[in-house]
């Protein structure tokens, strides 16, 4: 499979546990971008990188939040204390300049 | 700052018949694009459609087709001889190029297509 895949696709935590997601991109793309989706919502724009440079920040991303992309290629979105409102779809995309997003499945988060 | 907006919640269509979905959008710029995503249940979002803002031509795909309203900063998805596989959610999307890097996206259509 040649798409954007996501890992874990589902997570279950505790309130005040600290959560990874993996998000491996098309190959050759350059830039890759998180969002985050909650239900009945579309996605809100957290953080965007192009190749291990990160470009752009959402006011969403709080100081919990923190996302790095070593060596341009796969990326990891990591939530320290995690709270009831972090539960969420949290998405990856990549894309080379100019042309489409493409989107993973997504690591759906639910924190009890 | 730019907005999306998509009035309809929900939409529902008889298959083979045409459905279409609204979208409006606030922006001070001249230049950027719009897409139509597609978010089936549990699946992965994909691209229906694009459309430069600068192109006059409506955009096509085969069975999907949009109404670009510049002026009226309005984006509609005109989804023609319905299918049960059309079922979805559907985005409408933002994006201003190489100044922001974002696609911001509006609170999507649940299309429901009845056999």
């Amino acid at each position: 499979d040649t798409g954007v895949s996501q890992n874990p696709r589902h997570k279950i935590t505790k309130r005040g546990q600290n959560v990874t997601f993996r998000c491996d991109p098309i190959s050759e793309h350059n830039r890759l971008y998180w969002y985050r989706q909650t239900l009945g919502q579309g996605p809100e724009f957290l953080t965007y990188f192009q190749n291990e440079a990160q470009l752009e920040k959402s006011r969403l991303l709080s100081d919990r939040f923190s996302a790095e992309r070593p060596k341009g290629s796969f990326s990891t979105l990591e939530i320290q204390r995690t709270e009831q409102g972090d539960s969420a779809m949290y998405l990856c995309a990549s894309s080379l300049a100019g042309s489409e997003a493409f989107f993973g499945q997504g690591t759906r988060l639910t924190v009890v | 700052a730019q907005t999306v907006t998509q009035s309809q919640p929900e939409m529902s269509v008889q298959e083979a018949e045409t459905v279409t979905l609204s979208c409006t959008y606030d922006t001070s710029e001249s230049d950027y694009y719009l897409f139509w995503y597609k978010q089936p249940p549990s699946r992965q979002m994909i691209l229906v459609i694009r459309q430069e803002a600068y192109k006059q031509q409506n955009a096509t795909e085969n069975r999907f087709s949009v109404n670009f309203q510049k002026a009226a900063k309005s984006f509609s998805l005109k989804i023609s001889d319905s299918q049960l596989g059309d079922a979805a959610m559907y985005f409408c999307a933002y994006y201003e190029g190489d100044s922001s890097y974002k696609l911001i996206f509006g609170s999507g259509t649940r299309l429901l297509v009845r056999p």
